[in-house]
């Protein structure tokens, strides 16, 4: 089965940029594998906030962006608010079933 | 307002089975595939199941594949997951989730029932 890989943690000072990145083990992540990206905060349930690569869902922050980038699926926060601090997933379609990242848990500090 | 409403977790022994529903509403639920997604405590999200619309396309991750059975009913706006064979492993908070339309991710999620699977 697919092995789709995330940075573990990242971190990132408050009003900064930082670029999550989404590797998928059958080769380069395109369109065809519909990236989605999703948040989780501490507690909480998941919440959804790319699908499809990058078109953001209707409450999904403009600060949020998605994209393919050498070969990966990224997701890039500008503009980082400390509210942004949690556990970042990716999610891929390979082609019969999905598949989740590990997480990238991101820290605003 | 979409809401994914998730029942039926509860603490059971290996071996046995349980089934879990998620009652949805304020969506056309007979528009749109479903999803389960598991979370073990303090790991990460392992997507379980997909069902289509109507039944007719179904796919499993190979860690349940043949012990838990997806479905729905599209007349009461539910979709339910039948767990047979429960391992220690199965042991996570579950999630029924809703599909993009056309099949492009996921987009609304409920809160979750927990399954906690021991002796």
């Amino acid at each position: 089965q697919t092995v789709v890989t995330q940075e573990p943690s990242l971190t990132v000072s408050p009003g900064g940029t930082v670029t999550l990145t989404c590797a998928s083990s059958t080769g380069a992540v395109t369109s065809g594998y519909y990236p989605n990206w999703l948040q989780q905060k501490l507690g909480q349930a998941p919440r959804a906030l790319i699908y499809s690569a990058s078109k953001r869902h209707s409450w999904t922050p403009a600060r949020f962006s998605g994209s393919l980038l050498g070969g990966k699926a990224a997701l890039t926060l500008s503009g980082v608010q400390p509210e942004d601090e949690a556990e970042y997933y990716c999610l891929l379609y390979d082609g019969t079933s999905w598949v989740f990242g590990g997480g990238t848990k991101l820290t605003v500090l | 307002e979409v809401q994914l409403v998730e029942s039926g977790g509860a603490l059971v022994q290996p071996g046995r089975s349980l089934r879990l529903s998620c009652a949805a509403s304020g969506f056309t639920f007979d528009d749109n595939s479903m999803h389960w997604v598991r979370q073990a405590p303090g790991k990460g999200l392992e997507w379980v199941s997909r069902i289509s619309w109507n039944g007719g396309n179904i796919a499993y991750a190979d860690s349940v594949k043949g012990r838990f059975t997806i479905s729905r009913d599209n007349a009461k706006n539910s979709l339910y997951l039948q767990m047979n064979s429960l391992r220690a492993e199965d042991t996570a908070f579950y999630y029924c989730a809703k599909d993009v339309s056309l099949g492009l991710g996921i987009d609304y999620w409920g809160q979750g029932t927990l399954v906690t699977v021991s002796s």
